[in-house]
Formats: structure tokens, sequence, C-alpha cells
């Protein structure tokens, strides 16, 4: 089975901070995303990466970065973590190619207070 | 400007009944759809998909149709358990971007005893 693991389920985090959330999959997947959860508003793209050290802007990158050192990690970073960054967090992976799906970390609810 | 739509919000199913989750999309370079399932405090589980070649795919109790000309695909789950009640949501992508996911809002469905 295909295991995409985050780092912290819940997190509190004071605005201003420096915020690191972390994945790792395990099934030597290409690609690797970070989506943000809302009410109403379903999963938006805030980056993705389709190799190691490349990266690619979503449809939300403001205010946040990532780094992909290695194929099986992938961090999301916010620089300044701010109120409205309070949200779900949600790491997939999946390989390359035609009809390939994409599969889910059990999510980050991240806090800023 | 939204690429993917649910436009029901929520659902309610009486158990053994049919269920049925409706998506619309807009972006005609979408091929691939997919559905998710998701349960309070984890990440989505993949639940089926269909290839634009096709109008129909069946797993189980799942089916999906998709209408390319009105640019619309449901999700049909006959009979409706319990079990099922979850927010499902609906995803697309396009062969030339990859292998990112456009994901709609999300149906809440409550399937009742």
């Amino acid at each position: 089975d295909v295991k995409v693991t985050q780092s912290s389920r819940y997190l509190v985090k004071r605005t201003g901070e420096k915020v690191f959330l972390e994945c790792v999959q395990d099934m030597d997947h290409e690609n690797m995303f970070w989506y943000r959860q809302d009410p109403g508003l379903g999963l938006r793209l805030i980056y993705f990466s389709y190799d190691v050290k490349m990266k690619e802007k979503g449809d939300i990158p403001e205010g946040y970065s990532v780094s992909r050192e290695k194929k099986e990690r992938f961090s999301l970073i916010l620089e300044s973590a701010s109120t409205n960054q309070t949200s779900m967090y949600l790491c997939a992976s999946s390989l390359t190619g035609e009809l390939a799906e994409a599969f889910f970390g059990q999510g980050t609810r991240l806090t800023v207070v | 400007d939204q690429q993917v739509k649910q436009n029901s919000p929520s659902l309610s199913v009486q158990e053994g009944r049919i269920s049925i989750l409706n998506c619309d999309y807009t972006n005609s370079m979408f091929d691939y759809f997919l559905w998710y399932k998701k349960y309070p405090a984890e990440g989505p589980t993949f639940l089926i998909s269909i290839s634009s070649i096709k109008d129909k795919n069946e797993d189980g109790r799942f089916t999906v149709f998709l209408n390319k000309s009105a640019k619309h695909l449901s999700l049909h789950i006959v009979p409706s358990q319990p079990g099922d009640s979850a927010v499902y949501f609906c995803a697309a992508s396009a062969r030339n971007a990859g292998n990112m996911l456009t994901f709609g809002g999300g149906t809440r469905l409550m399937v009742k005893p």
C-alpha cells in the first residue's frame, strides 16, 4: 500500500512564526503536491513538484514556499504565518502518466493564533 | 473561477436507496476524472475514476457517468450504506498539465439508517 505521511496531525502556531509542514511518501512517486482544504472551497493546490528540486506554483502560492531535496520528501513552508492560513493542509503524491491517481496523507490541521 | 463545481453542498439519503452526486466542469482540456471520499480528520481516499474515452465506469456499488457534451459527471452509489456518509470530492486533470488535479468544493453525503 502507498503510504503518505505528514509529520503532524495538529499544529498551533503564532502569527509571524515560520512554519514547516513535512510530508514523506514511500512509493517512489515522481509527483508530490500540497493542497489546503477549506469549507465550501474544496481542495486548492498550493504547490507541486514533479522531480527533486523542481517546483511549480499552484492556484494559491502566496505566503508559501516549498522544498524538495529528496524524492520522497516534500516540505511546505509558511514564511510568516497569518491567521488566514488557518486550514487543513493535505499532502499527496502520484506517479507520472495518464490515469495516475493521487494518494493523500492524513492531513495537518494548522491553527494560527 | 472554479473549473470544477459541485453545486450541492450536502445530500441526505435513506439507507438502501440510491445516492447521486453531481459535478460540472468548464475546462474542455480535462480528460481524466476522479472521485475521492473524505472522512473528518482524515485525508481523501480514491474511490473511482473515468477516462474521457468512456462514458461509464462501474466498481461494485459505485458507478461514475461522464457526459462530455454537457461537461457533467455523476457518481451513483447503490445501495447507499451509513458507512458511505462522508464528503465526496470530484476532481479532474488534463494530460498536458501533468498529474495536477483540480477539485470541486465537495458534497457532504449523509446516509440515514
